[in-house]
Order: C-alpha cells, then sequence, then structure tokens
C-alpha cells in the first residue's frame, strides 16, 4: 500500500499571502487530521475530516481551513499568513475500524513564511 | 479539555544505557499511543495500550499503561544510536482521528 502523500514537501510564502497544502490518505482510510509541528508548540491538532465532514477542529484561528473530496483526499488552507504559521504541517490517515487505531502520517509539508 | 504531560524533554545517554519517558494524565485515559520521530522524519506510529496495568514489549522497547490508566511510560534497554529521536505519547479523542500529544521526549545517544 502506498503511505501518505503531502504536496507540496517545501513552501516559502510571503506574510499576508494565503497557502493551500495537499494531502493524499492511505487507500482505504475514511479520516484525515491535520497537525501542526513547530519547535515551541509541539504537535498542534488542527481539525479531522471524516467523509468529506469535519469531526474535529483544533484551537486554531479562522484562518486555517480544510475540506475534504469524496476521494478522501484533504486540503488545508491558511488566509493572511502570518511568521508564527511557519511550522511543518503533517497530515496523518487512519481507518478507526473497531476503535481508535494508528495514524500514519504523511512526510509533512515545510511552510516557511517571510 | 484532556492533556497529557510527558517528562523528561530531553535526555542524552551513552550508548548501552537505559531510557525512560513517562507520561501522564489528570483523567482516566481510554487508551493511550506512542509515537517515534527520527530528526527531519515524521511521527511513525510504535504502539497502543488499552488495558489497565498492560505491559507490552517491542524487542528492546517496553510500553506500560498505569493501573489507573492516568499514566505510562516507555523504556528502552540498551539504547542504540538508532534510538535518536523524538519520542511522544498521545491520547485519542472517542473514536475519532484526533490525537493530543505529550510535549516529546527528545533522545540522544553517544556513541
Amino acid at each position: 500500500k502506498a503511505g501518505v502523500t503531502q504536496t507540496p514537501r517545501y513552501l516559502i510564502k510571503t506574510r499576508g499571502q494565503q497557502v493551500t497544502l495537499s494531502c493524499s490518505p492511505i487507500s482505504g482510510h475514511r479520516s484525515v487530521s491535520w497537525y501542526q509541528q513547530t519547535p515551541g508548540q509541539g504537535l498542534q491538532f488542527l481539525f479531522e475530516y471524516f467523509s468529506e465532514t469535519q469531526r474535529n477542529k483544533g484551537n486554531f484561528p479562522g484562518r486555517f481551513s480544510g475540506r475534504q473530496f469524496s476521494n478522501s483526499r484533504s486540503e488545508m488552507n491558511v488566509s493572511t499568513l502570518e511568521l508564527g504559521d511557519s511550522a511543518l504541517y503533517l497530515c496523518a490517515s487512519s481507518s478507526l475500524r473497531g476503535g481508535p487505531s494508528e495514524q500514519y502520517f504523511g512526510p509533512g509539508t515545510r511552510l516557511t513564511v517571510t | 479539555g484532556q492533556q497529557v504531560m510527558q517528562i523528561p524533554q530531553y535526555q542524552h545517554v551513552q550508548e548501552g544505557e537505559d531510557f525512560t519517558t513517562y507520561c501522564n494524565s489528570s483523567t482516566t485515559l481510554s487508551n493511550i499511543q506512542w509515537y517515534k520521530q527520527r530528526p527531519g522524519g515524521h511521527p511513525v506510529f510504535l504502539i497502543q495500550l488499552v488495558k489497565s496495568g498492560e505491559v507490552k514489549k517491542q524487542k528492546r522497547l517496553t510500553f506500560q499503561f498505569g493501573e489507573a490508566k492516568k499514566n505510562s511510560s516507555l523504556h528502552i534497554t540498551a539504547t542504540q544510536t538508532t534510538d535518536v529521536g523524538t519520542y511522544f505519547c498521545a491520547i485519542s479523542s472517542g473514536n475519532t482521528g484526533k490525537l493530543i500529544f505529550g510535549q516529546g521526549t527528545t533522545l540522544q545517544v553517544k556513541p
């Protein structure tokens, strides 16, 4: 099985711009979660999508949004970028069959905001 | 909301020494997961614990879930340079894909 893929892997943006990141989960996984990782705050949950519906949302401003398509692929969007948005954005997929289960993480998108 | 505290933040050991990281919660947990992230990499699932007092082993790694299901530990026996990385505990929110991560313990191993 192919793993979780994320594109792009690296991105440099300017303050005020917006960005869209993409995630393709493992085939058959319907749950896709997004995390932000920074040295100061660690791994923080952004949101989770399941069957095209946002099921959970973390404590992030409304500038962070996402969606999931019928093939389970997911995108997240950050508008009006701020310097503090520089981070590694990780997406993870899981099957959730039978309860909480392991999450498979993608390689991440490294976003730098200048 | 739920939180999990992980200690220590950093640990430097000589190759061959043992290593332990701990996770603690003020509330009873339904389960706890452990992940390892190598430098420059992404988190990789190691194990999930669900039962009170559960102990699971993976070669030199031993995972424990406390009797009260409020704490967990990961112990590595005779560390090797391949054990370098950050170890995270994480708790799930119901039957969803939401994970709440501990702060992580970064392990450095001197050869």
